[in-house]
């Protein structure tokens, strides 16, 4: 099963560092998505990619948030200046068309700020 | 804009109750919506979907029905287990992106 993996699954980090997750998607899935997640809450949609175009980015992705997907394969998200409140489950999530566009979940990678 | 309201828990039931989490929806135009689930240190698993009015989404003995006129889509079992104990959230997708909206989630626990 290769289902959607993301890079590093923890991460602990003090503020004002810099900081970079990887998801690998399904790999016939064309669209990639990243959520966060915080405690007690539901996820939040940050970016979505279709393909290698970064077609949709929420107000929540300060200018410290960048996120790419060269070639249209793997995605990194990467946080600069770390703070405080970017403590949270970084979620990716894959999907297609062929896919009914279900959209599956990787594991998360949980990010700390001390 | 597009939002989604389910009831806070924690739900706690005895093994064999009935069990319903309701799930209300405010979008504009016709969204799908979904069912996903948490367990205990796992990732968000799909557990049931609905793409348009009066569609029934079911799985692993759950349902919920896509309720245009009362904008809901409450997920029902008739016989829990303390296996399904988790994190249930309520969400629904739209435009162009398809990207999810979710409720704030609601802890289920079944006690034997």
């Amino acid at each position: 099963d290769t289902g959607v993996s993301q890079n590093p699954r923890h991460k602990i980090t003090k503020r004002g560092q810099n900081v970079t997750f990887r998801c690998d998607p399904i790999s016939e899935h064309n669209r990639l998505y990243w959520y966060r997640q915080t405690l007690g809450q539901g996820p939040e949609f940050l970016t979505y990619f279709q393909n290698e175009a970064q077609l949709e980015k929420s107000r929540l992705l300060s200018d410290r948030f960048s996120a790419e997907r060269p070639k249209g394969s793997f995605s990194t998200l990467e946080i600069q200046r770390t703070e405080q409140g970017d403590s949270a489950m970084y979620l990716c999530a894959s999907s297609s068309r062929t896919s009914g566009d279900e959209q599956y979940f990787g594991p998360g990678t949980r990010l700390t700020v001390t | 804009g597009d939002s989604v309201t389910q009831m806070e828990g924690p739900v706690t039931l005895s093994e064999e109750a009935f069990l319903t989490i309701n799930c209300t929806y405010t979008a504009t135009g016709y969204p799908s919506l979904f069912w996903y689930v948490q367990y205990p240190g796992e990732g968000l698993q799909l557990l049931l979907k609905a793409t348009k009015a009066d569609d029934k989404g079911s799985n692993k003995g759950f349902e919920a029905t896509y309720r245009k006129e009362t904008t809901s889509f409450h997920l029902e079992k008739g016989s829990v287990q303390v296996s399904d104990s988790a994190v249930y959230f309520c969400a629904l997708s739209g435009g162009n992106t398809d990207k999810l909206i979710f409720g704030t989630g609601t802890r289920l626990q079944v006690f034997p």
